[in-house]
């Protein structure tokens, strides 16, 4: 079975503009999670949706938003970018609306975004 | 507020050598309790997690941790270390309270020498 994927693998933007990143989750899974890990640190919670909800945000700028579609793929788009936003983003799925114990989250390999 | 430490930046072992790793977590509730692992330009694949029950938890690759919630610690432990043990390492809280919430350590870099 294929595991989380994410598009683009790379991505270079220039400060200003938009970007928006793809995520497909495990099949079956309902809950997508976004993290963004900067360069020498752990990642930081963004968001968790389920089934086309927001369940969860972290303490990230109104310029980040996400939403999650049908078929349980979901999409991060942060407009306005600062060079602060450089960072590996991460996707992660788990099976249901929580992340309990016993449903750890799958993380896909992510999508290097660098801003010039 | 959920704060997770994780002592060491870089850990240094030779091969054959007992691998520690640290984590402490903070928390007025006992929360779950994750270790993973991150390769060079991969995800974080999932090695050992702690719900409820027994405080040992063994995971994949031989990776091994204990809850001791009196000293708010979850260490990683390995008998001994193998060159491709050699990744970034990192502990993970959910709050048992909030579970649509995830915090990770900075990550712990362990090097394997031959």
């Amino acid at each position: 079975d294929a595991g989380v994927t994410q598009s683009p693998t790379h991505l270079i933007k220039t400060r200003g503009q938009h970007v928006t990143l793809r995520c497909s989750p495990i099949s079956g899974h309902k809950s997508v999670s976004w993290y963004q890990q900067v360069l020498g640190q752990g990642p930081q919670f963004i968001f968790q949706y389920y089934e086309k909800e927001e369940r969860g945000r972290g303490n990230f700028p109104d310029r980040f938003s996400a939403r999650q579609f049908p078929n349980y793929s979901s999409e991060l788009n942060v407009n306005a970018l600062l060079l602060g936003d450089s960072a590996l983003y991460l996707c992660a799925s788990s099976p249901g609306s929580i992340i309990r114990g016993n449903q750890p989250q799958h993380f896909g390999d992510g999508t290097r975004l660098s801003i010039l | 507020a959920q704060s997770v430490t994780q002592l060491g930046s870089h850990v240094s072992v030779s091969e054959g050598a007992l691998v520690l790793l640290r984590c402490n977590y903070s928390s007025s509730v006992p929360p779950y309790l994750f270790w993973y692992v991150q390769y060079p330009n991969q995800g974080l694949q999932l090695l050992l997690k702690y719900t409820t029950g027994a405080t040992l938890v063994k995971g994949i690759n031989g990776f091994e941790a204990e809850f001791k919630k009196s000293e708010t610690s979850f260490h990683l432990t390995k008998p001994s270390a193998h060159m491709s043990d050699a990744a970034e390492y990192f502990c993970a809280v959910s709050p048992s309270y909030n579970f649509n919430k995830f915090y990770f350590g900075s990550g712990t870099k362990l090097n394997v020498k031959p």
